[in-house]
């Protein structure tokens, strides 16, 4: 089982739809999780973490799910500016590595 | 707000040469890394770096590739004698040390091999 897995979409959606994208994680002792964002050709920019049950920050909500091994993000609201590849990050207990997700892809359309 | 700051934007060299890839990580962060990424690819790691030394390193990390903190700012990966397979965009990240903080990454250094 890979470290951590992505449905790598893409997901289209409309302009104002709502989307979630889970993320599956086989390391049980991992502790923290982040979402990062990464637009093409660009470096990965930290949008969330989450290390409890949850985080919210304006249209973005993050769940952590510890019994399921699986974290999701949800987008209210989505705007074109949205459009970008989700990262679903879980890092080693000891902070010597972290894996990355293959990533989400979301298109939000007009 | 703080950032970690990558030279060159992009580097082309000829395969068989040496390259230095530069960062220069937050200065109170305690951990840094190497990742890379081949176009339309995963983020793959390469090396990880605390208290001067190597934590831990891939398979991809081989003899000829190599990391430096010589200063205590700059953060340098060197690669001896690159291979095509080599071309990548090439991120630095640095962490400060608590279970939430998140890894912030440089703007990465494209390498082209040709």
């Amino acid at each position: 089982r890979k470290e951590v897995e992505q449905d790598p979409g893409p997901f289209n959606v409309p302009e104002g739809a709502t989307v979630a994208f889970n993320c599956t994680y086989s390391n049980s002792a991992s502790q923290s999780f982040f979402w990062y964002r990464q637009d093409c050709r660009k470096e990965p920019k930290l949008l969330m973490s989450v290390y409890s049950s949850g985080n919210e920050d304006g249209r973005f909500t993050a769940q952590l799910n510890r019994a399921s091994q699986y974290i999701s993000l949800l987008i209210r609201d989505s705007k074109l500016s949205d459009s970008a590849t989700y990262l679903c990050v879980v890092p080693r207990y000891n902070f010597n590595k972290f894996y990355f997700g293959s990533g989400t892809k979301l298109n939000v359309k007009p | 707000e703080p950032e970690v700051t990558q030279t060159p934007s992009h580097q082309v060299t000829q395969m068989g040469q040496e390259v230095i890839l530069r960062c220069v990580p937050i200065s109170n962060h305690l951990y840094f890394y190497w990742y890379r990424q081949i176009l339309g690819q995963k983020v793959e790691f390469l090396v990880s770096f605390y208290n001067n030394e190597i934590s831990e390193k891939s398979e991809i990390f081989d003899d000829q590739f190599s990391v430096e903190r010589p200063d205590g700012s700059n953060f340098t990966l060197k690669i001896r004698s690159t291979k095509l397979e080599d071309s990548a965009m090439y991120f630095c990240a640095s962490k400060w040390g608590r279970q939430e903080d998140g890894y912030t990454f440089g703007s990465g250094t494209r390498l082209t091999v040709v």
